[in-house]
């Protein structure tokens, strides 16, 4: 069965560094791949969506890139702040309908 | 636009005890999604509803976790009896019908079991 593996060690860096988390999967190439954001007491938050067919996709500070021939997906955030701190979870489809999530990469910035 | 709303927030009960969380979804969502989320780790899907049919319960422990979707709009989620195991964060998400939609979340029921 499809497995995600995220780093489970918490990432601390520097304000103003550009922050890199790493996903990967075990078996076949998903159709997509989500990132979600989840704060301390909070819900997941969707961030962003990258298809099979696409190198890398922007938003705003964030850039998801996806490599079909690693398995994997990085997730970077640039020009990093403190309020940028929380909970990194990658999600991909594990059959038609439903998703399954890494356990999530923690991110401190610090001042 | 109101979000994904659950109650209650937080619940303690013994073990072998029953509980039960609410959830109701973004206005217009077809989709459900009960998922149980363990300190340290990723939400584990427990159970989907499609309007009130279910698309997939197969982390569902059945002999004792039910859940149902009257009317396909509000849910509920129900532990009888409680276990030790069962302490954690339980989330309620929401999604439009599609190939690929993006989930969102409620607040989630911290859940503790002693």
């Amino acid at each position: 069965s499809q497995k995600i593996e995220q780093n489970s060690e918490a990432l601390n860096i520097q304000e103003g560094k550009t922050a890199t988390l790493t996903c990967n999967y075990t078996n076949y190439s998903p159709a997509y791949l989500q990132w979600y954001r989840q704060d301390p007491g909070r819900g997941p938050v969707f961030l962003l969506l990258i298809r099979e067919n696409e190198k890398e996709k922007r938003k705003e500070r964030l850039k998801v890139t996806f490599d079909t021939t690693l398995k994997q997906s990085l997730f970077h955030i640039t020009a990093s702040q403190p309020a940028d701190s929380a909970t990194y979870l990658c999600a991909l489809p594990s059959s038609a309908s439903k998703i399954i999530f890494g356990s999530g990469t923690r991110l401190s910035i610090r001042p | 636009e109101a979000g994904v709303a659950q109650s209650p927030r937080y619940k303690i009960i013994e073990k072998r005890q029953s509980v039960a969380f609410w959830c109701n979804p973004i206005s217009g969502h077809a989709t459900l999604y009960w998922y149980q989320q363990i300190l340290g780790q990723g939400p584990k899907l427990l159970i989907q509803f499609q309007n009130n049919g279910v698309v997939d319960d197969s982390q569902l422990p059945k002999d004792r976790f039910s859940a149902e979707r009257l009317k396909g709009v509000d849910s509920t989620l129900k532990i009888q009896p409680a276990k030790l195991e069962d302490s954690a964060v339980y989330l309620c998400a929401s999604s439009l019908v599609g190939e690929i939609e993006e989930q969102y979340f409620g607040p989630g029921t911290r859940l503790t079991v002693t």
